[in-house]
């Protein structure tokens, strides 16, 4: 069962426009919620993260919107760079407990 | 010091070889973990190790053997691999399980098995 539900499973994006990743995901003791940022032949690297009592974070250009009531938050890529061109995974975490990745976005960004 | 260091980067073993794969972390963390990544997939838990004790094993076959010989290091040896167990082998680390924080993740280390 897929605790983080995570699309689109990929995403081109012209340079300089905005790239929108959703997620959503069922458990409300989930009290963490990281955005990880791939590049190919690397491990994960943190990107941003909010927790649920933060309906924002704006980190550069890069901001989480979050939505406690519907249980979904997204990653909002402003001015989107090639150097963006990334695999970027959502994850939740259960403090102590469990931590889930997304099922992952590829990210192309168009020179 | 923030980085979590894995060695080798790349590895390549037959399938009657032993190997280890090494992960250095020296930021105070004392959870590590070992995860499994296969291409455009997220990382998979292999192993979660809490104050150098094995915590967590997530059914991961017997040729798969972790060893926690300090605070700082964390290894896996591998042994009589398959060929479906090339991956890139991510070691991680956090204050402590499942910290508040999340995890920093190494560079992995590329593993095929010929």
């Amino acid at each position: 069962q897929q605790q983080v539900k995570q699309s689109p499973q990929s995403l081109i994006v012209q340079k300089g426009g905005i790239s929108i990743i959703n997620c959503a995901y069922e458990n409300t003791a989930f009290d963490y919620f990281p955005w990880y940022q791939q590049f190919p032949g690397k491990g994960p690297a943190l990107l941003i993260a909010i927790r649920p009592d933060v309906s924002e974070k704006k980190e550069g250009r890069f901001t989480i919107s979050f939505n406690k009531s519907a249980k979904q938050f997204s990653l909002h890529i402003m001015d989107s760079q090639p150097g963006d061109s990334a695999t970027y995974f959502c994850a939740a975490i259960y403090t102590g407990n469990q931590f889930y990745f997304g099922t992952g976005t590829s990210l192309t960004v168009i020179p | 010091d923030t980085e979590v260091t894995q060695t080798p980067k790349h590895l390549v073993m037959g399938m009657t070889n032993k190997k280890s794969l090494k992960c250095e972390q020296h930021m105070g963390h004392r959870a590590m973990y070992w995860y499994k990544q296969k291409a455009k997939k997220p990382p998979e838990l292999m192993f979660v190790y809490s104050y150098e004790k094995l915590s967590i094993n997530e059914s991961v076959p017997s040729r798969f053997s972790p060893e926690c010989p300090n605070s700082s290091l964390l290894n896996l040896h591998l042994h009589a691999l398959q060929p479906e167990d090339s991956a890139l082998y991510l070691c991680a680390s956090s204050e402590v399980v499942t910290g508040f924080y999340g995890y920093t993740f190494g560079s992995g280390t590329r593993l095929t098995v010929v």
